[in-house]
């Protein structure tokens, strides 16, 4: 019963490196999406996608990249480190339909040095 | 366009009390959800409850209720009998019709005394 499993937990990078991180769902569930959360703000959304091979932005998206090539995954690539994004990152996983609860990973942290 | 807003920074409760987390929102769409949720100091985004924009009575789930006054457009969370392990960031987040997308408030951080 695994649900949304992100990895890594933490991560440090280095202004200017690469590296995506990983979200993967065992539901079988068509909407994935990306946020992150700030110090004292809410979640905001970065990109989402509506089935296997649809993604599309939300309201953060620069600096970041995503592909869904199948329905269990959705990585998130960092295409060059910025400070900027210093973040805690959640992937959520939810089902068309009623109630839409989201299912949210555990985080990553991640630190831009 | 859509918009959640949490005005409520901070908020003290005692133990066994109960105390209202205020939400409004702000969108054209006529179908929408909206939902609390719960996120304690060790970071996971607990789901609490869940409202939908066509639900003529409001959602209550155990000590949990959400009271929605759709003219209003609010959707407040009222916790009951406030208990200790209650402490924690609060989010109120509505989803629109398709793609699962939330919005999500600044949220309220509560704390319990004993």
């Amino acid at each position: 019963n695994a649900g949304v499993t992100q990895t890594p937990k933490f991560q440090v990078l280095k202004t200017g490196q690469s590296m995506t991180l990983q979200c993967a769902q065992d539901m079988n569930h068509e909407y994935m999406s990306w946020y992150r959360q700030d110090p004292g703000m809410g979640l905001r959304l970065i990109h989402y996608s509506v089935g296997a091979g649809i993604t599309d932005q939300g309201e953060v998206p620069n600096g970041y990249n995503v592909s869904r090539s199948t329905t269990e995954d959705f990585p998130l690539r960092l295409l060059s480190a910025a400070p900027s994004q210093t973040s805690v990152y959640f992937c959520a996983s939810s089902e068309p339909g009623q109630p839409m609860e989201a299912f949210f990973g555990q985080g990553t942290r991640l630190t831009v040095v | 366009a859509q918009k959640i807003t949490q005005t409520q920074p901070g908020m003290f409760v005692q133990e066994k009390e109960a105390v209202t987390l205020d939400c409004t929102y702000d969108t054209s769409d006529q179908s929408y959800g909206l939902f609390w949720y719960k996120q304690p100091s060790s970071g996971e985004m607990i789901f609490l409850i869940y409202q939908g924009s066509y639900d003529e009575q409001n959602a209550t789930e155990g000590r949990y209720s959400l009271n929605f006054q759709k003219a209003r457009k609010s959707a407040n969370l009222v916790i009951s009998a406030s208990q200790l392990g209650d402490s924690a960031m609060y989010f109120c987040a509505m989803s629109l019709r398709r793609g699962g997308k939330l919005i999500f408030g600044q949220g309220t951080t509560l704390q319990v005394k004993p």
